[in-house]
């Protein structure tokens, strides 16, 4: 059984960079298929998918958050990473990573989650 | 992006009842749609993918139906546990979009 867990610190200050990890057990990172993704959601509102990593380190950002975000992966460690620069109060939000899966050809769903980190932007 | 749209935005139900919750995309997205049920505090589920296909594990009181740009979510007798959030999300073009949600309440 796959697992995800997020971690990274709760509290960045605005202007800094954010940044969490994705430590994945259970099954390989490497693995044919499988896009390793971070979607976040602000406090009470809905979700928004903010971009995948393949493990050859091929990536793709959502093109609103393109200029500030950077997703990269340690196959060695088994974790992908996310950095998101030039944090505002608006980047306030719970962090979740998963993994998307691509079967027989079709595009790739998230069909495992992490349980997500709070990380709340504030001096 | 393509915009999902969802409705209602909250439904009040009782155990038992079915219950039937839509989503519209804003352009076709052929079959690439996902449901995903979300407790407070918890990570989403998926539920079903490709519009109809049942995640493993999933009840068999949940199905999804729909093509192009309409979607519909059924939860056939509603039980105490489906209580909960649902999204729906197209993966057909980047970036994958996800609805506003709706919020199924004990009535």
């Amino acid at each position: 059984q796959v697992q995800l867990q997020e971690s990274g610190p709760g509290l960045v200050k605005p202007s800094q960079t954010l940044s969490l990890t994705c430590t994945v057990s259970g099954g390989s990172i490497s693995g044919d298929n499988y896009y390793w993704t971070w979607i976040r959601q602000h406090p009470g509102k809905g979700l928004e998918w903010i971009g995948y990593i393949y493990y050859s380190g091929s990536t793709y950002y959502n093109p609103s958050l393109k200029s500030r975000v950077t997703i990269s992966v340690d196959t060695s460690k088994n974790q992908f990473s996310l950095n998101l620069s030039s944090v505002t109060a608006a980047d306030t939000a719970v962090y979740y990573c998963a993994r998307e899966g691509s079967y027989s050809g079709s595009p790739p769903v998230a069909d495992y989650w992490g349980q997500g980190t709070l990380v709340t932007v504030s001096s | 992006d393509i915009l999902m749209t969802q409705s209602p935005s909250t439904l009040s139900a009782s155990v038992g009842d079915r219950v039937t919750i839509t989503c519209r995309a804003s352009d076709t997205i052929r079959s690439w749609l996902a449901w995903y049920q979300q407790k407070p505090g918890k990570a989403p589920k998926l539920l079903i993918f490709k519009a109809s296909s049942l995640e493993s594990g999933v009840p068999s009181r949940f199905s999804g139906s729909g093509s192009g740009t309409e979607f519909t979510l059924t939860i056939s007798s509603l039980q105490p546990d489906d209580f909960a959030t649902y999204y729906c999300q197209q993966y057909n073009s980047y970036p994958w979009t996800f609805g506003q949600g709706t919020k199924v309440e004990i009535k």
